[in-house]
C-alpha cells in the first residue's frame, strides 16, 4: 500500500512556540491532504482538507491563523501550530489521498504534541 | 449535520469468540464505508472497505452493509488478544470533499 510519512512523531514545546509537522507522501502523488486532531478517549476530528497549490479548507471552529496548512507539492503538507497552549496538546494525523484513490486515503504515523 | 455513531464500549469478548461492532450513520447520501483499528497511540490502520449493500468477508473479519437502515457492522471471528484495539467506522459523505467522518470508536479487549 501507499505510504505516507509524518515528522515528527512526538515533540514536546514550550507555551507560545510554534511547532510545524510534516506530512510526506513517499511513493504516491497525494492531491489531496487531511488534517486531523485527536483528543484523548476521542475520535478524530477533521481540521482541514488541502489540496496541491490551493489554500485549505478548514472545518467550522478551527483557526486558520492558528493551524497554518501548506501544502506546496504534490508530496508534502505542512501543519504549523502557532503560539501553542497547553489546550493545543493532542494527537495530529495527517491523511493523503491520490487523484487515483478516489476513496482509500493513506494515514500517517501521526504526531504526539505536548505544550507546556 | 452529518454524523456516524458507534456504541463506545468497552466491548469484552473471550479468546476465539465473535465480536460484534455496529455503527449507524445519518447521511443517507453516503455510499463508501471503512473500518479503522487503532491501537493505543497509534494512527489508524484500514481493515475493510464495502460500498455495496450485503457481507464483504476478509480472513476473520467481515463486513456488513445495509443502506436502507444506514447501518454499517463488523464482525470478527476467531477473535484473538492482538485483536484489542478500538474500532473505528468512517464513513465518505455525499458531499464534494469526500472526507471521512469517523465514528468515536469502539474499544474491544479480547480476554486470554
Amino acid at each position: 500500500g501507499a505510504v505516507v510519512s509524518q515528522h515528527p512523531s512526538r515533540v514536546i514545546c514550550k507555551s507560545g512556540t510554534s511547532v510545524k509537522i510534516e506530512c510526506r507522501s513517499l511513493d504516491f502523488q497525494a492531491t489531496t491532504m487531511f488534517w486531523y486532531r485527536q483528543f484523548p478517549k476521542q475520535s478524530l476530528m477533521l481540521m482541514a482538507t488541502s489540496n496541491e497549490g490551493s489554500k485549505a479548507t478548514y472545518e467550522q471552529g478551527v483557526e486558520k491563523d492558528k493551524f497554518l496548512i501548506n501544502h506546496a507539492s504534490l508530496t508534502l503538507s505542512t501543519l504549523t501550530v502557532t503560539s501553542a497552549h497547553p489546550e493545543d496538546s493532542s494527537f495530529y494525523i495527517c491523511s493523503a489521498k491520490s487523484r487515483a484513490s478516489i476513496n482509500e486515503a493513506f494515514f500517517g504515523q501521526g504526531t504526539r504534541l505536548t505544550v507546556v | 449535520q452529518k454524523e456516524v455513531e458507534q456504541n463506545s464500549g468497552p466491548l469484552s469478548v473471550p479468546e476465539g469468540a465473535i465480536a460484534s461492532l455496529n455503527c449507524t450513520y445519518s447521511d443517507r447520501g453516503s455510499q463508501s464505508f471503512f473500518w479503522y483499528r487503532q491501537y493505543s497511540g497509534k494512527s489508524p490502520e484500514l481493515i475493510m472497505s464495502i460500498y455495496s449493500n450485503g457481507d464483504k468477508e476478509d480472513g476473520r473479519f467481515t463486513a456488513q452493509l445495509n443502506k436502507a437502515s444506514q447501518y454499517v457492522s463488523l464482525l470478527i471471528r476467531d477473535s484473538q488478544p492482538s485483536d484489542s484495539a478500538t474500532y473505528l467506522c468512517a464513513v465518505i459523505s455525499s458531499g464534494s470533499a469526500r472526507q471521512l467522518t469517523f465514528g468515536s470508536g469502539t474499544q474491544l479487549t479480547v480476554l486470554p
